[in-house]
């Protein structure tokens, strides 16, 4: 079974700041895929950035970046110039290939505060 | 084009009573899932369908719970004789067939009391 751990229940920096979110897996799986989403009070979640474990490239998402380290099973997120619509929270999530069975495993999420 | 949606969007039942919640995927995805997200947690998986059939109900917690999807596109999640600890937000997510990213629903908020 996988899991997800994030380690930061609440961040909260000043808007325009750069903040990084912190994410560590663990899998026996070789080919998987990592995904942060966000989650404002509305309830929706939203999908932020993917990444593919085959990938060695970080994905960039406009003003979000991660820094992926497979051997390390990290995965972080990187939003550079934060605006105050990013306060909600966010959750880091995996799933195996091949056909989504057993869906996405989350981690406990981070709440982010953007500060005016 | 349309996003997932769920209703109701808040439901308050009492302890013991029967409930249902709907979800009506993207229009064309084959997949669906149904997640449960408790206070302060991440969601949880609950159940994947593949077109009619429950490809994985392995997060199922009991079987109090069962989830329908029977002519592979609106799907509902049954509880029955429900507890005060199935209060939580039930998510519902939809994608493509091969797809591996999902969009999700603003989900239903039951309360059990």
């Amino acid at each position: 079974a996988q899991t997800v751990t994030q380690s930061q229940p609440e961040m909260s920096v000043q808007e325009a700041e750069t903040v990084t979110l912190s994410c560590t897996y663990d899998t026996s799986e070789n080919n998987y895929y990592l995904f942060w989403y966000k989650q404002p009070p509305s309830r929706q979640m939203i999908l932020v950035i993917r990444q593919e474990a085959y990938k060695q490239q970080n994905a960039t998402e406009n003003r979000f970046s991660v820094n992926f380290q497979k051997a390390a099973k990290s995965f972080s997120l990187k939003i550079s110039d934060s605006q105050l619509g990013d306060t909600a929270m966010y959750f880091c999530a995996f799933m195996k290939p091949g056909g989504g069975a057993d869906g996405l495993t989350f981690g406990k999420g981070t709440h982010l505060i953007i500060q005016p | 084009g349309a996003g997932v949606s769920q209703t109701p969007s808040n439901k308050v039942t009492e302890k013991g009573k029967y409930v249902e919640l709907r979800c009506d995927p993207i229009s064309g995805h084959t997949a669906l899932y149904w997640y449960r997200q408790s206070l302060g947690q991440g969601p949880e998986f609950l159940i994947y369908f593949q077109g009619t059939g429950a490809a994985d109900d392995s997060g199922l917690p009991n079987d109090r719970f069962f989830a329908v999807r029977p002519e592979g596109s609106v799907s509902t999640l049954k509880i029955q004789r429900t507890e005060r600890g199935d209060s939580a937000v039930y998510l519902c997510a939809s994608a493509r067939l091969g797809g591996y990213e999902q969009y999700f629903g603003p989900g239903t908020r039951l309360t059990v009391t």
